[in-house]
């Protein structure tokens, strides 16, 4: 059973406004990654990390920062909520093997911006 | 341009019979396919993979079905019962995956009784 969670699991929030989405898991796993996903899309890589002090960008550019200090958290960030910004977000963690790349996810935020 | 497709956006399939979902590729660098089962507000769970040095692998009810040379695999479900109903994501990664997967856009399967 994966044990990677995250909050908030609904967030409704204003324009302009900062928010940090929360990403931990329990399992150890040094590769973590956030997804956006919009209904009936195909969910687009935005950040990944392969392990403390690791972050790189994903296929989708995205105006959300993430930090990785612990192992088990992968917070992310954005500044300034956008309308645009409305999509659910995913957070998944790997044990990173070669050939082995089994994803965990958490269970998402579904983020609305007004 | 999409490297992971999948051509159906829905499907229906009466309980106890087979469903057959399917995923076109066009990356010939892809080496490891999952399949993921996602249910509405929750996130995408694991549910079967293959290598590509394989061209079948099986775990209870779900088969995948891999066919390098037509970059085309396959999700076998056998017998579909109503809890099957969910998205499935078909996704794809190379080299160890570094990077993440890439997925395809999904197939709403849902089952009748």
């Amino acid at each position: 059973e994966a044990d990677i969670y995250q909050t908030p699991r609904y967030l409704v929030i204003g324009t302009g406004k900062k928010i940090t989405l929360e990403c931990s898991q329990t399992m150890g796993h040094d590769k973590m990654y956030w997804y956006q996903q919009d209904p009936g899309m195909e969910l687009h890589l935005i950040h990944y990390s392969y392990g403390v002090n690791s972050t790189e960008k994903g296929d989708l550019s995205s105006e959300s920062t993430v930090s990785r200090i612990r192992t088990e958290h992968f917070p992310l960030t954005l500044e300034s909520a956008r309308p645009s910004h409305t999509s659910q977000y995913l957070c998944a963690s790997s044990e990173g093997t070669l050939l082995n790349e089994k994803l965990f996810f958490g269970s998402g935020t579904q983020l609305s911006v007004l | 341009d999409q490297q992971v497709k999948q051509n159906s956006p829905s499907l229906s399939v009466q309980e106890g019979r087979i469903s057959i979902l399917n995923c076109d590729y066009t990356n010939s660098m892809f080496d490891y396919f999952l399949w993921y089962k996602k249910y509405p507000a929750e996130g995408p769970t694991f549910l079967i993979s293959i290598s590509s040095i394989k061209d079948k692998n099986e775990d209870g009810r779900f088969t995948v079905f891999l066919n390098k040379s037509a970059k085309h695999l396959s999700l076998h479900i056998v017998p579909s019962q109503p809890g099957d109903s969910a998205v499935y994501f078909c996704a794809a990664v190379s080299g160890g995956g570094a990077d993440g997967l890439t997925f395809g856009k999904g197939t709403h399967l849902i089952i009748q009784p």
